[in-house]
This record gives structure tokens, sequence and C-alpha cells, in this order.
């Protein structure tokens, strides 16, 4: 069964760091682009970061940038994020999700995020 | 900010067609994606590259493109259908991914 599974999220003071893991099974993780995405309570879906297939290129938010890092284990199929200097804004379930891109000579085909997770909650509050 | 526009609200009988629409300049050069998300569940991708259906999502969900607005058709709608519906896409670089605000669609 293709599934993954956030851990890591948790209370956190103000300022405070925490660092999320996804667990991917079922697929070949190191041929997928990898996503995370938030959602804060009764609010929409928010796009925080990608990371390529073999973990060299990485992209932020401007509200995340320069604070969260977005890395991954593919001999451990797992997608993880550090997230540093955290915010009250910064509360949300976090979600991992995959994503098929095919490269054909300098171009790219994203086919969406297909799988995704259960979530993660994150609260920052003092 | 790059931002993707979609209607708040949108309410529909059984059996009729819902329309949802998601506008944005840079539309036109980036494809656009639909996901489906019921309370308390994880989203569901339902449409991706602006008009293709995914193996397992019903035929009556559809995507169309047209100039700086992508619509997400779902003819036929059930009670079932009832959810929030999200598009996504890129800005004009390609580099940034941005998920529209989100809209409620709600079966009378």
């Amino acid at each position: 069964e293709v599934q993954l599974v956030e851990s890591g999220g948790g209370l956190v003071q103000p300022g405070g760091s925490l660092r999320l893991s996804c667990a991917a099974s079922g697929f070949t993780f190191s041929s997928f682009w990898m996503h995370w995405v938030r959602q804060a309570p009764g609010k929409g879906l928010v796009w925080v970061s990608h990371i390529n297939s073999d973990g060299s290129s990485t992209t932020y938010a401007d509200s995340v940038k320069g604070r969260f890092t977005i890395s991954r284990d593919n001999a451990k199929n797992t997608l993880y994020l550090q997230m540093n200097s955290l915010r009250a804004e910064d509360t949300a379930l976090y979600y991992c999700a995959r994503e098929k891109v095919a490269v054909a000579g300098n171009y790219y085909y994203y086919y969406g995020l297909d799988v995704w997770g259960q979530g993660t909650t994150v609260t920052v509050s003092s | 900010s790059y931002e993707l526009t979609q209607p708040p609200s949108v309410s529909v009988s059984p059996g009729q067609t819902a329309r949802i629409t998601c506008s944005a300049d840079a539309l036109p050069k980036q494809y656009a994606y639909w996901y489906q998300q019921k309370p308390g569940q994880a989203p569901v991708r339902v449409i991706y590259k602006d008009s293709e259906r995914p193996s397992g999502i019903p035929e009556r969900f559809s995507g169309s493109s047209s100039g700086t607005t992508v619509t997400l058709n779902i003819s036929g709608v059930q009670a079932e259908d009832e959810a929030d519906y999200y598009c996504q896409s890129a800005d004009s670089s390609g580099t940034y991914e941005v998920f529209g605000g989100g809209t409620k669609l709600t079966v009378l």
C-alpha cells in the first residue's frame, strides 16, 4: 500500500524549533518530488516547500524562507522539515505529499500531488 | 506574491452541474491542479494538468482552461461531492507553487 506517515509535531514556544518527518512506503521514494503543505485550523491549504527527487533542489514559500529547511534521505525513504524560529502563525496541520515529475530535455512535466499523508499538528504558543 | 482566486462558495442542487473557477495571470502558462478535501481528511487530487482525470476519480469530474481562468466542473452533483475544493498552480517562472483560497461546495 502506498503510504505517507508524518510525525514530529507538537507544542512549541515561539522562537523554538521542531523537526517533522514523513515516512514513505509502498513506492519508490527516490523517484518522486516531495512537498510540505500546511493548513491552519479552519483555513485553506498553503504550500510550504518542495524538494526534487535526489534532494539537489529545494524551494520555499516566502513565509518560511530562511527559517525552514526541507531535506530527504532516500536510503531511509524519509522526508524532513526542520522548522526554526517558529511563530504563532506557523500553527497548522502539516501534510507531506508526493508528486511525479517527468523530465524530457529541458522540460519538466508535473502531475500534481497524488498521495498525501494524514498530517501532523504543530502548535506554536507560549 | 502570486495568488489564485477562487469563489469562497458554490451551491448546487443534486443532479445539477457545479462549476468552480480559479483565476490568475500565469494560468495560460502554467498547468492547474484540483483537489477535493472533506472534513477531517487529507486532500485528494481530482484533476491534473488542467483537464486530466486520475484513475479512480468519477467521470463527472472534469477540468477546462480558458485564458487566465481554469474551471472544475462536476456534472450530476451528488451529496458525497460536498467538500472544499482547491486549485493549485505555479507562478509564471514555475518556481513557486500556490493554492487558491478554496471553494466550499454545498449540495442543497
